[in-house]
């Protein structure tokens, strides 16, 4: 019963590049959240997601920032031309239909910008 | 927007004692959630809470929703060793747009 997946745990990008966050939720989980944290923080919501659709993307940066889960596959969170500020601890979460509330995080995937 | 006032921010505690902490917020929840966050890794899911005054207990945990729908509180009996680490309590929007918002955390430490 595996929970949630996300890779990589660790990245290392320049300013510039791009980053590629995987997440592969729960099994029979069809809603993903995308969080970021920064050191001594809490969790900021960025982006709320189902099969195919993006729900709620309030707290996603208007520019350079872009989150998909297509039919099949993961949910990829994609950060364009990165700057240092970008660097945090992004988690991602999913929830099972019929507790949307219950949220399960996986481990998370630590960007580090050069 | 909507806040979560969490406290205390940190506890410095000696191992055995009782722990309390709570969350507050000025809007209405539905769902209020509590997490322990460990260094390194991803939140993980101890209490969720959906009625308000409902009282859940999982082994020393103790978790009660307000019947102001409006604040929650985590009790941790006999702590020990292990409970180190961040506890983060979210809740989750009358309006039911699943959107969950998390509280800044408490910094749980034991003395030796």
């Amino acid at each position: 019963n595996a929970g949630v997946m996300q890779n990589p745990r660790h990245l290392v990008r320049r300013r510039g590049q791009e980053a590629r966050l995987r997440c592969s939720p729960m099994k029979g989980h069809s809603h993903v959240y995308w969080y970021r944290q920064l050191p001594e923080e809490g969790l900021k919501f960025m982006v709320y997601l189902q099969k195919e659709n993006i729900i709620d993307e309030s707290g996603m940066p208007k520019e350079r920032f872009s989150a998909e889960f297509p039919k099949e596959g993961p949910s990829i969170l994609r950060i364009q031309q990165v700057v240092r500020g970008d660097s945090a601890a992004y988690f991602c979460a999913s929830s099972p239909v019929d507790s949307p509330g219950e949220q399960y995080f996986g481990p998370g995937t630590r960007l580090t910008v050069t | 927007g909507q806040q979560l006032n969490q406290s205390p921010q940190s506890m410095f505690i000696q191992e055995g004692e009782d722990v309390s902490m709570n969350c507050t917020s000025s809007s209405i929840f539905n769902t209020w959630l509590w997490y322990k966050q460990d260094p390194g890794e991803g939140p993980v899911l101890l209490i969720a809470l959906y009625k308000a005054g409902e009282l859940t207990s999982n082994g020393r945990l103790t978790a009660q929703f307000g019947i102001t729908r409006k604040d929650s509180f985590l009790n941790i009996s006999a702590s020990i060793p292990s409970d180190v680490g961040i506890y983060f309590c979210a809740g989750r929007t009358m309006n039911r747009d699943d959107k969950i918002i998390f509280g800044k955390g408490t910094r749980l430490h034991i003395l030796p």
